[in-house]
């Protein structure tokens, strides 16, 4: 079956960039998709097809894709950007999802 | 505004089946292009796709979870079920019903606010 795999943990300092990874066997041939999770709620899209804000995303918000690994980039992170984040493809017509990294902002 | 609701028992004795409804609101469950679909959580843990359903009644599901998973879907009430038989604790998690987009991708674009089901004898 398919795997994609995220560093547990990322921690940056507010108002830098944060760099979030995904890492997955020619994953650069697929779409990604990123979800932000706080604590106690429901995971929210931030980015689809790669490199896609849905309506409400800030810009700060970026994705990139190419090759085995997909990207998250926060840019300006703020201290309301800290969450899990999840990384999403799909393969065979079944969706995957990353084990999650929690983003820390300190 | 998409609405999407979870509702079942909370606790789930090892070995029964895990029953749950999402209802949806805003929306008709018969949109085209869209499937209707069940995540799961693990508390402290990542998420697990379990399936999808169309409202013509196509399904798509996790191969690990494939033998004990049922989606259906109730288009006069613009509903949609989860049946995981045969619990055990592992099944214990945060379940979330969610709009899923299949086109050129795989996207999950509203969720419900999820349901925790212990499963405990």
């Amino acid at each position: 079956s398919y795997e994609l795999t995220q560093p547990p943990s990322v921690s940056v300092s507010p108002g830098q960039t944060a760099s979030i990874s995904c890492s997955g066997d020619k994953l650069g041939d697929k779409y990604a998709c990123w979800y932000q999770q706080k604590p106690g709620q429901s995971p929210v899209l931030v980015i689809y097809q790669d490199t896609k804000r849905p309506s409400g995303i800030p810009e700060r918000f970026s994705g990139s894709n190419s090759g085995n690994t997909a990207t998250l980039t926060i840019s300006g992170t703020q201290a309301m950007d800290e969450a899990d984040y999840s990384c999403q493809a799909w393969d065979s017509s079944t969706v995957v999802f990353g084990g999650g990294t929690r983003l820390t902002v300190l | 505004q998409l609405q999407l609701q979870e509702s079942g028992p909370g606790l789930v004795k090892p070995s029964e089946t895990l029953s749950l409804t999402c209802s949806v609101s805003g929306d008709s469950i018969k949109s085209s292009s869209y499937y209707w679909g069940w995540i799961r959580q693990p508390p402290g843990k990542g998420l697990e796709w379990i399936g999808s359903i169309y409202y013509r009644g196509s399904t798509y599901s996790d191969p690990s979870l494939k033998s004990r998973v049922t989606i259906s879907v109730d288009t006069s009430k613009n509903q949609f079920s989860l049946k995981l038989s045969s619990v055990t604790a592992a099944d214990t998690a945060f379940y979330y019903c969610a709009r899923e987009g299949r086109g050129v991708t795989i996207l999950l674009d509203y969720w419900g606010q999820g349901t925790l089901v212990t499963v405990s004898s």
